[in-house]
Formats: C-alpha cells, sequence, structure tokens
C-alpha cells in the first residue's frame, strides 16, 4: 500500500494563479480531510469529505474548492492564489471518524 | 477562538525520563481525542487516541490521561528516547459522530542524549 500520497511536494505559484493539489490513497478510506500548517497555528481544518460525492467546510475554507467524484481522489484547488495561502498542506484519510488519520507527506507552497 | 490548546511551545527532557505534554480544551461537547507525531518535512502520524467515556488508555511507553471536568489531556512518554524527539499534536473531535476535528498548535520535544 502507497497509503496517502500527495503531489507535487513543492510548488511557487504568483498572485492570482490557480493549481490544484492532488491527493489520493489506496486503503479505500471513506474518510479524507485537507489541512493547512502555518507556524503557531497547528493544523487547521480547509475542507473535508465523508464519502464520493460528499463534501464539506472546514475552519478556513475561503479560497479554495474540492470535489470527490472517487473513493480514492480528494483535489484541492486554489482559485485565485493569494500570498495568505502559501503554507504546508497535508491530505489525510481514514476508516470512520473515529479513527486515526492517515496523513500524506505534504505540499509546500509558497505564493509570491 | 482556539479551541484545542497546547501552551507549552517545546519540552526538554533528559533521556530515560518521563515526559509530559498537555493540551486543554474549551468544548466539552468533544468526545474522542487523539495525539499525533510529527517529524520534519513529513506528514503527522498517529501516537494514541482516547474516547470521552475512558480516563486513560495505554499503549507500551505511551499514556494519555483525560481529565473531562478539568477539560485537560495528557500525553506520558516513559521512557523518553532519542527517537521521540519530534513536535505533537492533540485533536479532539468536534462533535460526536463528525468527521470535524481540531488540533492545537503542537509541543516541540526534545529528547537530550
Amino acid at each position: 500500500n502507497a497509503g496517502v500520497t500527495q503531489t507535487p511536494k513543492f510548488q511557487v505559484l504568483k498572485t492570482g494563479q490557480s493549481m490544484t493539489l492532488q491527493c489520493a490513497q489506496d486503503m479505500n478510506h471513506e474518510y479524507m480531510s485537507w489541512y493547512r500548517q502555518d507556524p503557531g497555528m497547528g493544523l487547521r481544518l480547509i475542507h473535508y469529505s465523508v464519502g464520493a460525492g460528499i463534501t464539506d467546510q472546514g475552519e478556513v475554507p475561503n479560497g479554495y474548492n474540492v470535489s470527490r467524484s472517487t473513493t480514492e481522489d480528494f483535489p484541492l484547488r486554489l482559485l485565485s492564489a493569494a500570498p495568505s495561502q502559501t503554507s504546508v498542506y497535508f491530505c489525510a484519510s481514514s476508516y470512520s471518524t473515529a479513527s486515526e488519520q492517515f496523513f500524506g507527506p505534504g505540499t509546500r507552497l509558497t505564493v509570491l | 477562538d482556539q479551541q484545542v490548546k497546547q501552551n507549552s511551545p517545546s519540552l526538554s527532557v533528559q533521556e530515560g525520563r518521563i515526559s509530559i505534554l498537555n493540551c486543554d480544551y474549551t468544548n466539552s461537547m468533544f468526545d474522542y481525542f487523539l495525539w499525533y507525531k510529527k517529524y520534519p518535512a513529513e506528514g503527522p502520524t498517529f501516537l494514541i487516541s482516547i474516547s470521552s467515556i475512558k480516563d486513560k488508555n495505554e499503549d507500551g511507553r505511551f499514556t494519555v490521561f483525560l481529565n473531562k471536568s478539568a477539560k485537560h489531556l495528557s500525553l506520558h512518554i516513559v521512557p523518553s528516547q532519542p527517537g521521540d524527539s519530534a513536535v505533537y499534536f492533540c485533536a479532539a473531535r468536534g462533535t460526536s459522530g463528525t468527521y470535524k476535528y481540531i488540533f492545537g498548535t503542537g509541543t516541540r520535544l526534545k529528547v537530550l542524549a
């Protein structure tokens, strides 16, 4: 099992550009989520999904879109990148709402 | 408003001694708590969890204690090893049955050889 994979590992964008962060898991988990980690802020939930076709907002959803067309994939779209979105992004998946989350290795995004 | 707080940004402990990491929360509806460990340039990895119906859970060198009346949980690592040096996050489930987890800001543990 590859677990949770994220691409790219690093990305630099200019303000106003759009991009998609990819996340895939091969554990057949229904539950997936996206977090951002900023210094002194811990991990903050952006969006999450409880199954294919179902997504919902977390703590900091503004500026991000998600979709869940398959169980395996949960891409995160930045519509118009802003410097405030400079962060490390983690995708996670889990078997249930009360089980451990498996995290991907992260994507480090810089917006200039 | 930070609902899950880790008030100690860092902690240094001698190898072989006990490490105690603390976490406070404000929402009495939180019903499931987890601890994760994170090394630099890696994603967090799960350590141990506890349900609100328990007050203690052990897994090898790791023990989590939950004090619901004080809205406080702690992670004990005994004995501490240099490989335990990492950032530790506590997380709480928003409300029962949901998938919304709130994370603390993390505590950086350094175990000195």
